[in-house]
């Protein structure tokens, strides 16, 4: 069974700190996929970012990157320089490799950043 | 940008009614789901829908829910008989069609029964 955790429930900052919000996946697949999105207080899902199983490079965006690691079975999101913008829930998830496979959710993390 | 979209954004019902939430995909895509999301709570997969029937559902599709999409732009999720534990915000999302292919998500219909 696929399983996804964020053992982090909520993280409050100061605006210009740097964020990492932890995610620790399972899954039996040799192919997945691992997503983030993120959900502000207006309640919509925004996707993130997409990686999948072989693409173990980290990513940056702007102040986000990522870090995919499969030793350890994590894939974790940092906000560098964060601002009060990037307050929302930030949701880590997990597909297989079937074409229609579902997301398989963390708990999210409440990410809140204070001016 | 072509985006998914859902209506009614709220919709509140007697326990025992019956609700129809509606959607409508990105117009290329194949894959269709809904997932749900009481209120404070993690996003939960229910159903996915490919070539217009249900490609996998969870524990939480049972008799009282089904999907249908009765033309080619929307897709539907009804419950036939609403109970208290129904109350969350509904997601719908559509995809190209494969893993790779992100999951874009309307903004939700929150779901109060009463």
């Amino acid at each position: 069974a696929q399983k996804v955790t964020q053992a982090q429930t909520e993280i409050s900052v100061v605006e210009k700190e740097d964020v990492t919000l932890d995610c620790v996946y399972e899954t039996r697949d040799t192919t997945y996929y691992l997503f983030w999105y993120k959900q502000p207080p207006s309640g919509e899902l925004a996707f993130l970012i997409r990686r999948n199983s072989f693409d173990e490079q980290n990513e940056i965006s702007g102040r986000y990157s990522w870090n995919f690691q499969k030793s350890t079975s994590s894939f974790n999101f940092t906000i560098t320089a964060s601002q009060v913008v990037d307050s929302a829930v930030y949701f880590c998830a997990l597909s297989g490799q079937g074409g229609s496979e579902k997301l398989v959710f963390g708990k999210g993390t409440k990410l809140t950043v204070n001016p | 940008e072509p985006e998914v979209t859902q209506t009614p954004s709220h919709q509140v019902t007697q326990m025992g009614q019956e609700v129809i939430l509606r959607c409508v995909p990105i117009s290329n895509h194949l894959y269709f789901y809904w997932y749900r999301q009481i209120l404070g709570q993690k996003v939960e997969f229910l159903v996915s829908f490919y070539n217009n029937e249900i490609s996998e559902k969870s524990e939480i599709f049972d008799d009282q829910f089904s999907v249908e999409r009765p033309d080619g732009s929307n897709f539907t999720l009804k419950i036939r008989s609403t109970k208290l534990e129904d109350s969350a915000m509904y997601f719908c999302a559509s995809s190209e069609g494969t893993s790779y292919n992100e999951q874009f998500f309307g903004p939700g219909t929150r779901l109060t029964v009463l």
